[in-house]
């Protein structure tokens, strides 16, 4: 059974960056065939895609967080990673990692979650 | 980006009841949209894909289909842990976007 799970600071100082890591388990992020991807959901909000990680190392973020999104995987450590630069209020949220399936024709979005992690930016 | 225009954005229903949720996508998607069940302090569950695509494990209660860009979820006999937000996200043409989901609350 695939296993995601979030870590990271929970408290984020404005204007630094934020980081966090999402460790897989059951499964290798190494695989062909599956993308890994993040997605936020601030405080009684709705879910916003963030970004995604290929099996290919190539990388996709939102155009409203591209310039400030930074997503990078550790095979080794089977873990796979989230930068947001010049945090403010607004990038309050709880943070999720999941994963694409793509080996199957269509794909497969997000079929297996993390149980989310809240980032609060505040001084 | 893709606008998912999601509706209602909240719906009251008893046990037993036939819900429908409808996305409709600001341009073609062909069927790429999937339905998402989101209960309080918990992640997104996959209950749909491709449109109409059950994922393993879920009670065929739930379905989808799609006709044009527009999207319908449906749940028959609604059950009391049906209690949630319902999502509709669209993955043909990044940036991926979400509707704005659809409240479910039991009468």
């Amino acid at each position: 059974q695939l296993q995601l799970q979030e870590s990271g600071p929970g408290l984020v100082k404005p204007s630094e960056t934020l980081s966090l890591t999402c460790t897989v388990a059951g499964g290798s992020i190494s695989s062909s065939g599956y993308n890994w991807d993040w997605i936020r959901q601030s405080p009684g909000k709705g879910l916003e895609w963030i970004g995604s990680i290929h099996s290919s190392g190539n990388t996709y973020y939102n155009p409203s967080l591209k310039s400030r999104v930074t997503i990078s995987k550790d095979t080794s450590n089977n873990q796979f990673s989230l930068g947001l630069s010049s945090v403010t209020a607004a990038d309050t949220a709880v943070y999720f990692c999941a994963r694409v399936v793509t080996v199957y024709g269509p794909w497969v979005p997000f079929d297996y979650w993390g149980q989310g992690t809240l980032v609060t930016v505040s001084s | 980006a893709i606008q998912m225009t999601q509706s209602p954005s909240s719906l009251s229903a008893s046990v037993g009841d036939r819900i429908t949720i409808t996305c409709r996508a600001s341009q073609g998607i062909r069927n790429d949209l999937g339905w998402y069940q989101q209960k309080p302090g918990k992640a997104p569950k996959l209950l749909i894909h491709d449109a109409s695509s059950l994922q393993t494990g879920v009670p065929s209660r739930f379905s989808g289909s799609a006709s044009g860009t527009d999207f319908t979820f449906t749940i028959d006999s609604l059950q009391p842990e049906d209690l949630a937000t319902y999502y509709c996200l669209q993955d043909n043409t990044y940036p991926w976007t979400f509707g704005q989901g659809t409240k479910v609350e039991i009468k």
